[in-house]
């Protein structure tokens, strides 16, 4: 596609849901990256695929948190039973490889209620 | 550990005045150091980047940045400032050596006002 696409855009949730958010990187790009925004917290850093891998998942900040990459595109980011807490907007980026310019989607902004 | 200080989570300019966004980073190896803005309710863009070539790097919509070693910093600059360029600016630098421009340490950014 042209650019990095998220959906939903917003996602509004009561705590203790489980939410699935999802990431369609540009075509061929093969790194793809994940990040958390929010008021208190800033950027932050949540995990990184290098095709269907994840090789960094250092930021993920609970174990309620995962992330999969299916056939080196498509990323969905799965938060289990949500907390307050996880209300941030979560952004995807996208990159030809690790080497070269991450290109960042619009975000979803999740709101846990 | 890799870490960026953003100065100023607020600067307001006039139009037609020096836009100077300041950025300090500390880095156990050799920084990639990248500067990207956020329009309301956009995603991030990249405004320019150094990756250890020269060391005045100049990015889009006339902004510049100069990586200093001696002074550990790579602060934003535009001669001046358009209204257009009121939005949110984050600095980052990344996280390993040589490579990977996606696992990115960003600064708290700062928000940028342009007044008539």
């Amino acid at each position: 596609g042209a650019g990095v696409s998220q959906s939903p855009s917003n996602k509004v949730t009561e705590k203790g849901k489980d939410v699935e958010l999802r990431c369609d990187p540009i075509s061929g790009h093969t790194a793809l990256y994940w990040y958390r925004q929010s008021l208190g917290q800033g950027l932050e850093f949540l995990i990184y695929f290098q095709g269907n891998s994840a090789p960094d998942k250092s930021g993920l900040p609970s174990d309620r948190f995962s992330a999969e990459r299916t056939g080196g595109s498509v990323s969905t980011l799965t938060i289990q039973r949500t907390q307050q807490e996880d209300s941030a907007v979560y952004l995807c980026a996208s990159s030809l490889d690790a080497n070269t310019e991450a290109f960042f989607g619009q975000g979803t902004r999740l709101t846990v209620v | 550990a890799q870490s960026v200080t953003q100065l100023g989570s607020h600067v307001s300019v006039s139009e037609g005045a020096l836009v100077l966004l300041r950025c300090n980073y500390s880095s156990s190896v050799p920084p990639y150091l990248f500067w990207y803005v956020q329009y309301p309710n956009q995603g991030l863009q990249l405004l320019l980047k150094y990756t250890s070539a020269a060391t005045l790097v100049k990015g889009i919509n006339g902004f510049e940045a100069e990586f200093k070693k001696s002074e550990t910093s790579f602060h934003l600059t535009k001669p001046s400032a358009h209204m257009s360029d009121a939005a949110e600016y984050f600095c980052a630098v990344s996280m390993n050596y040589g490579g990977s421009q996606g696992n990115l340490i960003f600064g708290k950014g700062t928000k940028l006002s342009v007044k008539p």
